[in-house]
């Protein structure tokens, strides 16, 4: 199984601020990783997929980038709406596993 | 637009099993590779399986082997997962997915308390 590493599992951040979530593969996974944000007691919403492509209706705040084993979410301009969870998934093998999270607070 | 409807909460009794239904609109069932995806409280995304609607081929997370079951209906666009021996551990909201690039399409969650 494909491993995904996320850091850090938590941040504390202000609105306006910038923010870099990362997340490293046990092994390189060709671009084919997506994100995703989860607020408290909803479903996850796909934010990024192949590792740089903004999903449909994403803000452009949020930026993908990385290749092979490594990868970052970049959220330019973090606004009151951003402050939850965020998972990142690999799909290119089975099992689709997932980061552990990284939670982004008020600071 | 595409959207997927999950079947309401479920309580039952450890070493029983529970069945959670999916039901998928909006878009053609037959083209998306469907997963369940479940969550423990205050824990992460833990994914279970995967069915092709299209012939009905199965992938289940290796822990869940023996235990877990994907089945699809074509006729009512469903997507059905079933769950045997249940445990405490297995106490978590369960997700359906649809895979289009990532998963684009999410239900709302389905709560199985054991």
């Amino acid at each position: 199984d494909i491993q995904m590493t996320q850091s850090p599992s938590s941040l504390s951040a202000s609105v306006g601020d910038r923010v870099t979530i990362t997340c490293r593969a046990s092994q390189g996974i060709g671009y084919s990783l997506a994100w995703y944000q989860q607020r408290p007691g909803k479903a996850p919403e796909l934010l990024i997929y192949a590792a740089s492509r903004l999903e449909s209706g994403v803000p452009s705040r949020f930026s993908g980038s990385g290749s092979g084993a490594d990868y970052t979410l970049t959220i330019s301009s973090l606004q009151p709406e951003d402050f939850a969870t965020y998972y990142c998934q690999q799909h290119y093998g089975l099992p689709r596993t997932f980061g552990q999270g990284t939670k982004v607070e008020v600071k | 637009q595409a959207q997927l409807v999950q079947s309401g909460a479920e309580v039952k009794k450890p070493g029983a099993s529970v069945r959670v239904s999916c039901k998928a609109s909006g878009f053609t069932f037959s083209g998306y590779y469907m997963h369940w995806v479940r969550q423990a409280p205050g824990q992460g995304l833990e994914w279970l399986g995967r069915i092709n609607p299209n012939g009905g081929t199965t992938r289940y997370a290796e822990k869940m082997q023996g235990r877990f079951t994907m089945a699809w209906d074509t006729s009512t666009t469903t997507v059905d997962m079933e769950l045997t021996s249940l445990t405490s551990e297995d106490t978590a909201v369960y997700y359906c997915a649809r895979e289009g690039s990532g998963f684009d399409r999410w239900g709302q969650g389905t709560r199985v308390t054991v």
